[in-house]
């Protein structure tokens, strides 16, 4: 089945910084990588997604990435700010009827003020 | 807006218990999942429903039962609850074919 890789676990940037999350996956046929971002307390919610017709996606100060030969894509967070400190999630699913979706292992983001 | 409810948000069970969670949606969604979410190891597949009545196993089935009666409403039962299976439970909906997933806010569920 499908694995995904996410990297770091944790990251630490100073407000206003940049912020790159990492994913690797191991299925050729996957082909929709969406993001999610778990506040406290709360459920994941998607922030950003992209398909594998595409090699960049961006909305604000969120743009996503994608090298299907190498099987890798991140998420880049520009201008970091405080309220951006969650828990991050990559993902990927290779459609179909069922969608099921394989989620990374997550990466802890703090944005120091 | 999509709203997702699960039955409870803290849960404490003894081990040999038998614990029904239960979400409900509100958007006429077709798949419905049931995840776990553990430090360190993300978000696993426990099963998913693509309609009523049909489920679909997912990565970690085992020690697990789930239940889909009516559309908007997908049940995971425990049917004996074990301590390794203290953890967060999320649920979440979606239309098919890679679209968002809408996860309500979890369970915590602690098993003594």
């Amino acid at each position: 089945g499908e694995n995904v890789e996410q990297h770091p676990s944790t990251l630490s940037v100073q407000e206003g910084d940049s912020a790159v999350i990492k994913c690797t996956y191991s299925d050729s046929a996957s082909n929709y990588f969406p993001w999610y971002k778990q506040e406290l307390g709360k459920g994941p919610q998607l922030i950003i997604d992209i398909r594998s017709n595409v090699g960049e996606k961006k909305d604000q100060r969120i743009a996503v990435t994608l090298n299907k030969t190498a099987k890798h894509f991140s998420l880049h967070i520009t201008e970091t700010q405080p309220e951006d400190s969650a828990v991050y999630f990559c993902a990927a699913s290779k459609g179909g009827g069922y969608q099921k979706v394989t989620f990374g292992t997550g990466t802890k983001l703090q944005v120091i003020p | 807006d999509v709203k997702v409810t699960q039955s409870s948000r803290y849960l404490v069970k003894r081990t040999g218990e038998k614990v029904f969670l239960e979400c409900v949606q509100d958007m006429d969604h077709e798949n419905m999942f049931w995840y776990r979410q553990d430090p360190g190891l993300g978000l696993r597949l426990i099963y998913f429903s693509y309609d009523v009545k049909m489920k679909e196993k997912g990565d970690i089935p085992e020690g697990y039962s789930v239940s889909r009666e009516k559309k908007e409403r997908f049940s995971l039962i425990l049917e004996s609850a074990s301590t390794n299976q203290t953890s967060m439970y999320l649920c979440a909906s979606s239309l098919p074919r890679n679209n968002e997933q809408f996860f309500g806010p979890g369970t915590r569920l602690t098993v003594l």
